[in-house]
């Protein structure tokens, strides 16, 4: 089944306790995507990649790092997590970019106290 | 001002009603999505279009380039389809940039 995973789905830390959500997808995708989504400002974009070692900031990058070293998998990174990040993310893929219908993850659920 | 702005923010209708919700953006785009965010919080993709119109079921998407202006209507509306619906567009480069959402509720 085609999917894009996300893990963990849910996760309380404390502040400046290092974490990563892992998102995974089956379908071959070049490109992928980190969202964050919040009451009132709705989804906005965090990083993206076009294809293996090519990563790129969305509008709101700070405070997160990625990578992409393998086609399937394109962690989110927090070094340093703050209350401010407390929010709901979405991993997404799609075949070439931005302008392709988008296969969403789940979401995870980051409490940061 | 933002990129996308969608309207109405907040919709209730009753079952079987004509649903309208809209999209403006500001941006010269390639494509524009909808998509549906059910309470559960999942996201899919119900629609790419970048002319015209589309149809999926009882769903109808349309969307006019040069007025910068995209149209997602619901026909025949049922309890099932209350969600949040999202408009998004690609402004530039390989970004993705989206709209608040409109709630919809559908009473039985």
């Amino acid at each position: 089944e085609a999917q894009v995973t996300q893990n963990p789905r849910y996760l309380i830390t404390v502040t400046g306790k290092k974490l990563t959500v892992t998102c995974s997808q089956n379908m071959n995708h070049e490109y992928m995507s980190w969202y964050r989504q919040d009451p009132g400002l709705g989804l906005r974009q965090i990083y993206y990649s076009m294809n293996v070692e090519v990563t790129d900031k969305g509008d709101v990058p700070e405070g997160y790092k990625v990578s992409r070293k393998e086609k399937r998998n394109f962690p989110l990174i927090l070094e340093s997590p703050s209350p401010n990040q407390t929010s709901l993310y979405f991993c997404a893929s799609s075949r070439t970019g931005s302008n392709q219908p988008q296969h969403f993850g789940d979401g995870t659920r980051l409490s940061i106290l | 001002k933002n990129e996308v702005e969608q309207s109405p923010q907040n919709l209730t209708a009753q079952e079987g009603e004509f649903i309208t919700i809209n999209c403006s953006y500001s941006v010269g785009i390639s494509a524009l999505h909808w998509l549906q965010q059910h309470p559960g919080g999942g996201i899919v993709s119900l629609f790419m279009l970048s002319s015209g119109k589309k149809k999926h079921g009882r769903l109808i998407a349309t969307i006019n380039i040069q007025e910068k202006h995209s149209s997602l209507h619901i026909t025949a509306s049922h309890p099932r389809d209350s969600a949040v619906y999202i408009c998004a567009v690609p402004p530039g480069g390989s970004r993705l940039t989206f709209g608040e959402g409109t709630q919809l509720t559908v009473n039985p």
